[in-house]
């Protein structure tokens, strides 16, 4: 059973377009992370968030993790060639050894 | 820091034959291991939990006797997929969580190994 759900499965823009990724499940989360991973390599991490609430910023890239804990959201701004690549949210929970549920993925590709 | 190795990159083997794959965390010692399987265009599934000097713990649907684990030291865990078959065939990622750190902190993961069996 999938328990986080992303959505759009799949994306195409162009550069310099705004584009949102949504992550959400009916289960709380104590932790939040998002990794993006491209062909034949594994996840970077891009960021942890843990509060309700919260809201981190990298560069481009905002995140904001659900009041609930529940759900997350990735907003890219202006997107680039070098942000195509598989995006993956990732919820872990206290009591369980730091395992992560890994969401279902949006795939991103920007073209020129 | 915070590197996290795989060896083999790649392997294509035999039906019926036994791969081993590697992880090791290079530059931190790692009390837990996690091992995940992603075929193509799909998300990461976890295998199993790898604790140095302790039988691994597996997911529902995983056979323990088919992917053994092995966590012999704090910067070295081992999966061996033994008697591989084609339906086997997959991208293998290992990541790993440094000893004493919290059940929020990061998980590093390794560059995966491709495995193809004939």
């Amino acid at each position: 059973t999938q328990l986080l759900e992303q959505s759009p499965q799949f994306l195409s823009i162009q550069e310099g377009e705004n584009l949102t990724v949504y992550c959400n499940s009916s289960s709380v989360f104590s932790s939040l992370q998002w990794y993006r991973q491209e062909p034949g390599e594994g996840p970077v991490l891009l960021v942890t968030v843990v509060t309700g609430g919260e809201v981190k910023k990298l560069k481009r890239l905002t995140f904001q993790f659900g009041d609930a804990r529940k759900d997350s959201s990735l907003h890219i701004t202006a997107a680039q060639p070098g942000d195509t690549g598989l995006y993956l949210c990732a919820g872990g929970r206290t009591g369980t050894a730091s395992k992560l549920t890994f969401g279902t993925g949006t795939r991103l590709q920007v073209t020129l | 820091g915070a590197v996290v190795s795989q060896h083999p990159s790649w392997v294509i083997c035999k039906s019926g034959t036994s791969v081993k794959i590697e992880c090791r965390s290079l530059d931190f010692q790692a009390t837990t291991m996690f091992w995940y399987r992603q075929f193509p265009k799909q998300s990461l599934m976890l295998m199993a939990t790898s604790n140095e000097g302790s039988k691994a713990t597996y997911e529902q649907g995983v056979e323990k006797d088919k992917f053994l684990i092995n966590h012999a030291s704090l910067t070295l865990s081992t999966l061996t997929v033994t008697s591989a078959h084609p339906e086997d065939s997959s991208f293998y990622i290992c990541s790993a969580r440094a000893a004493g750190a919290r059940s929020t902190d990061t998980q590093y993961f390794g560059p995966g190994t491709r495995l193809t069996v004939l």
